[in-house]
C-alpha cells in the first residue's frame, strides 16, 4: 500500500504571500489531519477533515484553513504569511478520526517564509 | 499550555544499553497513550501504544509504562541500537468537545553511541 505523500516537500515563500499545501492519504483512509511542527513547540494540531467536513481544529489564527476532497485528498492554504509560519508542515492519515485510530504520517513539507 | 510534557528534549545512550524516554502529562482524561519515531526527512511512524486501563505494554525491544497516579509514561528501549536514533514523540488521546484529540510532546532526540 503506497504510504502518505505530500506535495510540494519543500517552499520558499515571502511574507503576505499564500501557499495550499497537497496531502494524498492511504488508500482507503479517510481522515487526514495537519501539524505544525517547529523546533520547540513539537507537533501541533491544526484541524483534522473526515469525509469532507473539518471535524476538529487546533488554536490556530483563521490564516490556517484546509479542505478534503471527495476522495479524501486534502489540502491546506496559508494566506498572508508570516516569519513565524516557518515550519515543517505534516499531514497524518487514519482510517477513522485520529483519536480512535493509529495516524499514519507524511513526509512534510518544509514552508521557509522570508 | 502543554499538557503533555516531554522535559528532556535529549538523551544519549550507549549501543546494547537500556534507554528510558518520559513523559508526563497533566489531563486525567487522557485514555489512550502512543509513541511515535521520526527520523530526519521522513514523517513520525507509530511505534508503541498503551491503553489507559493497562500499566505496561511490550513489543519486542519496547516496553512502554504507564503510571497513572503519576501521570507518567515511559519508553524503554532495551537494548539500544544505532538504528534507534531518532526523535520520539510521546502521544496522548481524549475525548473533547465530541470528539477524539490527539496531543503531542515536543519531543525528545535520542542517540544511540555505537
Amino acid at each position: 500500500k503506497a504510504g502518505v505523500t505530500q506535495t510540494p516537500r519543500y517552499l520558499i515563500k515571502t511574507r503576505g504571500q499564500q501557499v495550499t499545501l497537497s496531502c494524498s492519504p492511504i488508500s482507503g483512509h479517510r481522515s487526514v489531519s495537519w501539524y505544525q511542527q517547529t523546533p520547540g513547540q513539537g507537533l501541533q494540531f491544526l484541524f483534522e477533515y473526515f469525509s469532507e467536513t473539518q471535524r476538529n481544529k487546533g488554536n490556530f489564527p483563521g490564516r490556517f484553513s484546509g479542505r478534503q476532497f471527495s476522495n479524501s485528498r486534502s489540502e491546506m492554504n496559508v494566506s498572508t504569511l508570516e516569519l513565524g509560519d516557518s515550519a515543517l508542515y505534516l499531514c497524518a492519515s487514519s482510517q477513522g478520526l485520529a483519536g480512535a485510530y493509529e495516524q499514519y504520517f507524511g513526509p512534510g513539507t518544509r514552508l521557509t517564509v522570508t | 499550555d502543554q499538557q503533555v510534557k516531554q522535559n528532556s528534549p535529549s538523551l544519549s545512550v550507549q549501543e546494547g544499553r537500556i534507554s528510558i524516554l518520559n513523559c508526563d502529562y497533566t489531563n486525567s482524561m487522557f485514555d489512550y497513550f502512543l509513541w511515535y519515531k521520526k527520523y530526519p526527512a521522513e514523517g513520525p511512524t507509530f511505534l508503541i501504544s498503551i491503553s489507559s486501563i493497562k500499566d505496561k505494554n511490550e513489543d519486542g525491544r519496547f516496553t512502554v509504562f504507564l503510571n497513572k497516579s503519576a501521570k507518567h509514561l515511559s519508553l524503554h528501549i532495551v537494548p539500544s541500537q544505532p538504528g534507534d536514533s531518532a526523535v520520539y514523540f510521546c502521544a496522548a488521546t481524549s475525548f473533547s468537545g465530541g470528539y477524539q484529540k490527539v496531543t503531542f510532546g515536543i519531543g525528545t532526540k535520542l542517540q544511540v553511541i555505537p
